[in-house]
C-alpha cells in the first residue's frame, strides 16, 4: 500500500499570508494525486486533481504542484474561508489519503 | 447542482448490521462509478469500496471485505452499504462520492455527501 505523509499537521497563518502544504508518497504516483478542502462539520471538496490542475470553481490562489513522490499544494493569499483542513489523495495505484493538514489562524 | 445526501447511520451494537443509503441528483448517475469514503473521528479519510456505472464490479478495501456490501439502484439514483459484522473500528462518518475515472483503476472524487455517523459501540 502506498502510505501518504502530509506536513506539518497543523499550519498556523496569519489571513493574507501564503501557506504551503506538503504532501509525501512512500512511492512514486506520477501526476496522479489530489487535494481536498474540508472546512469544519462539512464535506470534502476537491482542490487540484492530476498535481495541478484546478477543480471546477476553485480559486486562482490555490495551485498545486509536484510530481512522483513529492507534492505541494500552495494558497497564495489565505482568506478567512481557507481555514481548513487539508487532505491529498494518491489514485495511482489503489486510492490512499494523507492524515490531513489543519490550516489555523494564526 | 449535483447533490449527494446520506442517511441510515447510527448507534449499533459490536456484531450488528447496519445499511446506508445515499440518495444522488443533479447529475445522470448511471454514468458514474460511485463510492464510499469513511473517516473516523478525528482522523484522515480511508476508502472503502467503490461500484461501476451498471453494478458489475465492485472494489473493497481489504478491512471490509466479506463484511460490507455496496450496490446501487440506477432506477432510484440511489446507493447502498450493507454493513454487516460491525466493529469499534468501523465507527466513523461515512460518505458517499462521485467518482471520476482519471484511467483504469486510477479514481478520486469530485463531488461528495455530507455524510452519515456510524458508531459500533456497546
Amino acid at each position: 500500500e502506498i502510505v501518504m505523509t502530509q506536513s506539518p499537521v497543523t499550519l498556523s497563518v496569519s489571513p493574507g499570508e501564503r501557506a504551503t502544504l506538503s504532501c509525501r508518497a512512500s512511492q512514486s504516483v506520477s501526476s496522479n494525486l489530489a487535494w481536498y478542502q474540508q472546512r469544519p462539520g462539512q464535506a470534502p471538496r476537491l482542490l487540484i486533481y492530476g498535481a495541478t490542475a484546478r477543480a471546477t470553481g476553485i480559486p486562482a490562489r490555490f495551485s498545486g504542484s509536484g510530481s512522483g513522490t513529492e507534492f505541494t499544494l500552495t494558497i497564495s493569499s489565505l482568506q478567512s474561508e481557507d481555514f481548513a483542513v487539508y487532505h491529498c489523495q494518491q489514485y495511482n495505484n489503489w486510492r490512499t489519503f494523507g492524515q490531513g493538514t489543519k490550516v489555523e489562524i494564526k | 447542482e449535483v447533490q449527494l445526501m446520506e442517511s441510515g447511520g447510527g448507534l449499533v451494537q459490536p456484531g450488528g448490521s447496519l445499511r446506508l443509503s445515499c440518495s444522488a441528483s443533479g447529475f445522470t448517475f448511471s454514468s458514474y462509478w460511485m463510492s464510499w469514503v469513511r473517516q473516523a473521528p478525528g482522523k484522515g479519510l480511508e476508502y472503502v469500496a467503490s461500484i461501476k456505472q451498471d453494478g458489475s464490479d465492485k472494489i473493497y478495501v481489504d478491512s471490509v471485505k466479506g463484511r460490507f456490501t455496496f450496490s446501487r439502484d440506477n432506477a432510484k439514483n440511489s446507493l447502498y452499504l450493507q454493513m454487516n459484522s460491525l466493529r469499534a473500528e468501523d465507527t466513523a462518518v461515512y460518505y458517499c462520492a462521485r467518482d471520476v475515472r482519471a484511467a483504469a483503476g486510477r479514481h478520486y472524487f469530485d463531488y461528495w455527501g455530507q455524510g452519515t455517523l456510524v458508531t459500533v459501540s456497546s
